[in-house]
This record gives C-alpha cells, sequence and structure tokens, in this order.
C-alpha cells in the first residue's frame, strides 16, 4: 500500500506570495492532519479535515487554510508569506474510525518552504 | 493549554544498552499515546502506539503507561546506532474523533558505538 504523498518537496517564495501544498493520504483513510515543525516550536498542529469538513484547527492566523476532496486529498494554502512561515509542512493521514490503532497518524515525507 | 513535556536531551547511551525516554503529559482526558521516531531531515516514522495502562512490547521497544501519573515513557533495549535520532511523544483525545496530536519537542537520542 502506497504511503502518505506530498508535493512539491521543496519550495521557495518570498514574502507577501502565497502558496499551495498538496497531499495524499493512504488508500482508505479518511483524515488528513496538517502540521508545521520549526526548530523553536517543534511539531504544531494547523487542522484536520475529514470529509470534506474541517474537523479541528490549531492556533494559527486566518492566512493558513485548506480543504479537503471528495478523494480525501487535501490541500492547505498559505497566504501574504511571511520570513516565519519558513518550515516542514507535514501532513498525516489516518483511518479516523473509533477505537484501536485507527487513530494513529502516518507522516508524508513533508513539503521545505523557505520564504526569503 | 495541552501540553506533551520531554527532555530535549541529547541523551547518550553505549551500544547494547538501554535507552530510557520519558514524557509527560497535562490533559488528563488522554486516550491515545504515541513514540514517532524521527531522523535528521525526515518526516516522523511511528514506532509505538499505545492506549492502556501497563506495558507493551515490540522488538526492542517497550511502551509503558501510566495514566494517573500522566506518563509515558519509551524503553530501547540493546540500543544500536541506527537508534540514534529524535524521539516524539505525541498525545491525542482517541477514539477516532480527534485528527490532531499534541507532540512534545522530543528527545535527541545519541547511541555510541
Amino acid at each position: 500500500k502506497a504511503g502518505v504523498t506530498q508535493t512539491p518537496r521543496y519550495l521557495i517564495k518570498t514574502r507577501g506570495q502565497q502558496v499551495t501544498l498538496s497531499c495524499s493520504p493512504i488508500s482508505g483513510h479518511r483524515s488528513v492532519s496538517w502540521y508545521q515543525q520549526t526548530p523553536g516550536q517543534g511539531l504544531q498542529f494547523l487542522f484536520e479535515y475529514f470529509s470534506e469538513t474541517q474537523r479541528n484547527k490549531g492556533n494559527f492566523p486566518g492566512r493558513f487554510s485548506g480543504r479537503q476532496f471528495s478523494n480525501s486529498r487535501s490541500e492547505m494554502n498559505v497566504s501574504t508569506l511571511e520570513l516565519g512561515d519558513s518550515a516542514l509542512y507535514l501532513c498525516a493521514s489516518s483511518l479516523a474510525a473509533s477505537g484501536g490503532d485507527t487513530d494513529t497518524q502516518y507522516f508524508g515525507p513533508g513539503t521545505r518552504l523557505t520564504v526569503l | 493549554q495541552k501540553e506533551v513535556e520531554q527532555n530535549s536531551g541529547p541523551l547518550s547511551v553505549p551500544e547494547g544498552a538501554i535507552a530510557s525516554l520519558n514524557c509527560t503529559y497535562s490533559d488528563r482526558g488522554s486516550q491515545s499515546f504515541f513514540w514517532y521516531r524521527q531522523y535528521s531531515g525526515k518526516s516522523p516514522e511511528l514506532i509505538m502506539s499505545i492506549y492502556s495502562n501497563g506495558d507493551k512490547e515490540d522488538g526492542r521497544f517497550t511502551a509503558q503507561l501510566n495514566k494517573a501519573s500522566q506518563y509515558v515513557s519509551l524503553l530501547i533495549r540493546d540500543s544500536q546506532p541506527s537508534d540514534s535520532a529524535t524521539y516524539l511523544c505525541a498525545v491525542g483525545l482517541g477514539g477516532g474523533s480527534q485528527g490532531n496530536l499534541i507532540f512534545g519537542k522530543g528527545t535527541k537520542l545519541s547511541v555510541k558505538p
């Protein structure tokens, strides 16, 4: 079974631009979560999508948004990029059914975003 | 504010020794607990999940959970240089209803040959 895939793997943007990152979950997984990882703050939760609906949201400004399509693929968008948005953006998928190990999240390889 | 605390390390152990990694969490409603391993420049890789109090063993890895003390640990027996990585503790509310995990900042483990 193929793992979580993310595109692009690397991205360089300048301040003020916007960016869209893509994530394809493991086949059959219905939940997609996005995280930002920086050396100072570690892994921080951005938001989760389940059945095309945002189910949970972390403490990030409205410049960060996302969506999920009917095939469970997800995109996240960051508008008006700031230098501090430079980070590794990780997508994780899970079955999100009730009970047992269905909560387990499997991570993609990440997108390394550099804002100049 | 839900928090997960880990010692940042680095934790240095000789090859063949037992490495002990610890984690505490603040939310008593937490139901699912995970250990991820992250090599430098790579994404987190799941090592263990644990949901019930007690020990769970998988090969050289043993996860221990004590919900009363809000404490999770990971023991790595017969540590190998390839185990050198950052280990992330993650906590969730469980039940398949929550897609967000709260992560600690990780403990860097170094296994010396």
